[in-house]
């Protein structure tokens, strides 16, 4: 069964950093991972989706790499703004049985400091 | 562009009562996905369709049912409502082919 799971749980760093949040899977068979943004009591924000060929995606301030062999994904912010506060959820799509489902880790909780 | 729409945004129950939820999903998206997720929780897959037909079913508890219909809509059904079935309960729908998931807003129920 494929696991998740993200490293730190909770984050703080002041304004202007860059940050690096991990998500590990168990399983390395995967069709692609997804990162996501969640607000308090939100929905869930598509942030950056990794297929499984690739090992870099980018948006913005935002670049996902992703290591499927070591089963390992990155999320890198640069230049960090109090509005990045939130929690950070990976989750992983993977073949066979279930293979329509996401697994989630349980999340970073990033507070950026003005 | 459009996104998902849930509705009720909030919808608060008691014991032993029903539950219809309901999700449209993106023009032209063919699945369509629910997730529960809890209190302090990692949201958690409970059933899918895809082209209106059931492709996947996760931790979805017996007294909960689900339908896509011919316009795509869905609704999730939930029947003997317990406590623990307070939570935001989230759609999402994607195209097959490509795979990224794009989530409502969600439905928060209380049960009381």
């Amino acid at each position: 069964k494929q696991e998740v799971t993200q490293i730190p749980a909770a984050l703080s760093v002041p304004e202007g950093e860059n940050l690096v949040l991990n998500c590990s899977f168990t399983d390395s068979a995967i069709y692609n991972l997804q990162w996501f943004r969640q607000d308090p009591g939100k929905g869930l924000t598509s942030l950056l989706l990794i297929q499984s060929s690739q090992r870099e995606q980018t948006s913005g301030r935002l670049n996902a790499s992703l290591d499927k062999s070591s089963g390992r994904s990155t999320l890198y912010i640069a230049a960090s703004q109090p509005g990045d506060s939130a929690t950070y959820l990976c989750a992983v799509r993977a073949p066979g049985a279930g293979s329509y489902q996401l697994t989630f880790g349980k999340g970073t909780k990033l507070s950026v400091i003005p | 562009a459009a996104g998902v729409i849930q509705s009720p945004r909030h919808l608060i129950k008691e014991k032993r009562e029903t539950a219809t939820l309901k999700c449209y999903p993106i023009p032209r998206h063919d699945t369509v996905y629910w997730y529960q997720q809890g209190p302090g929780q990692d949201p958690q897959f409970l059933i899918s369709f895809y082209e209106k037909m059931q492709s996947d079913k996760g931790s979805i508890p017996d007294r909960f049912s689900a339908q896509q219909f011919s316009d795509y809509h869905s609704e999730l059904n939930m029947s003997s409502l317990e406590l623990g079935d307070s939570a935001l309960y989230f759609c999402a729908s994607s195209l097959a082919s490509v795979g990224e998931q794009y989530f409502g807003p969600g439905t928060r129920l209380t049960v009381t």
